[in-house]
């Protein structure tokens, strides 16, 4: 089956961690993209990678690290520095060469407690 | 800045009915416009995708047309159904180099068996 996955679907944080949220994908698309939904906002940019070793910050990239060593791979840190990091947290991919539809995973519930 | 506004952010229609959906944009300078549906606790999922050269998409039962001179899209739902019911979200790719969606905060549509 080709997609996204994105582990764990829920995720327990307490105040002060770092934690990692994984995504991958088997589409072999070349841009990948971090969004963030909270209840009643659109869903925001965080960050977003065109291509291997290289990405972008979004629009509320403050708090978020990622890496793209891979280009199946493109994990997400939310660090102690984020100040609200309670929620949904959406992974996508665009193949870029014949379409730009941005395809998405099923997300990561993060709360901290 | 893009903003996109997406409404009503909520509408309960009887089966049968046919629907339209609306979706507004700031800047008009953008380089395409996505449908998605979002089930309840669910990741996105795409419906339609119009380049911003283009006038309508059409897939089964979903029409969607893009109006870029005036920042408008409808989308269209005929015949609804109760497995329709979900939350539409509009997304806009803006023109130039940046990449990434900005995003509408979505209807909830609720079709009545």
């Amino acid at each position: 089956d080709g997609g996204i996955t994105q582990s764990p679907k829920y995720l327990f944080r307490k105040e002060g961690q770092n934690v990692t949220l994984s995504c991958e994908q088997n589409l072999n698309h070349d841009a990948m993209y971090w969004y963030r939904q909270d209840p009643g906002q659109g869903l925001r940019l965080i960050y977003y990678s065109q291509i291997v070793n290289d990405f972008q910050k979004g629009d509320i990239a403050e708090g978020y690290s990622v890496s793209r060593e891979k280009k199946e791979s493109f994990p997400l840190t939310v660090t102690s520095a984020q100040k609200n990091p309670t929620a949904f947290y959406l992974c996508a991919s665009r193949e870029g060469r014949h379409t730009d539809t941005q395809y998405f995973g099923p997300g990561t519930r993060l709360t901290v407690l | 800045k893009q903003e996109v506004t997406q409404i009503p952010a909520a509408l309960s229609v009887p089966e049968g009915e046919n629907l339209v959906l609306n979706c507004s944009f700031t800047d008009s300078a953008i380089y395409n416009l996505q449908w998605f549906r979002q089930d309840p606790g669910k990741g996105l999922t795409s419906l339609l995708l119009i380049q911003s050269s283009q006038r309508e998409q059409t897939s089964g039962r979903l029409n969607a047309s893009l109006d870029k001179s005036s920042g408008r899209s409808t989308l269209y739902i005929a015949a609804s159904q109760p497995g329709d019911s979900a939350t539409y979200l509009c997304a806009v790719r803006g023109g130039g180099g940046a990449d990434g969606l900005t995003f509408g905060k979505g209807t909830h549509l609720i079709i009545q068996p």
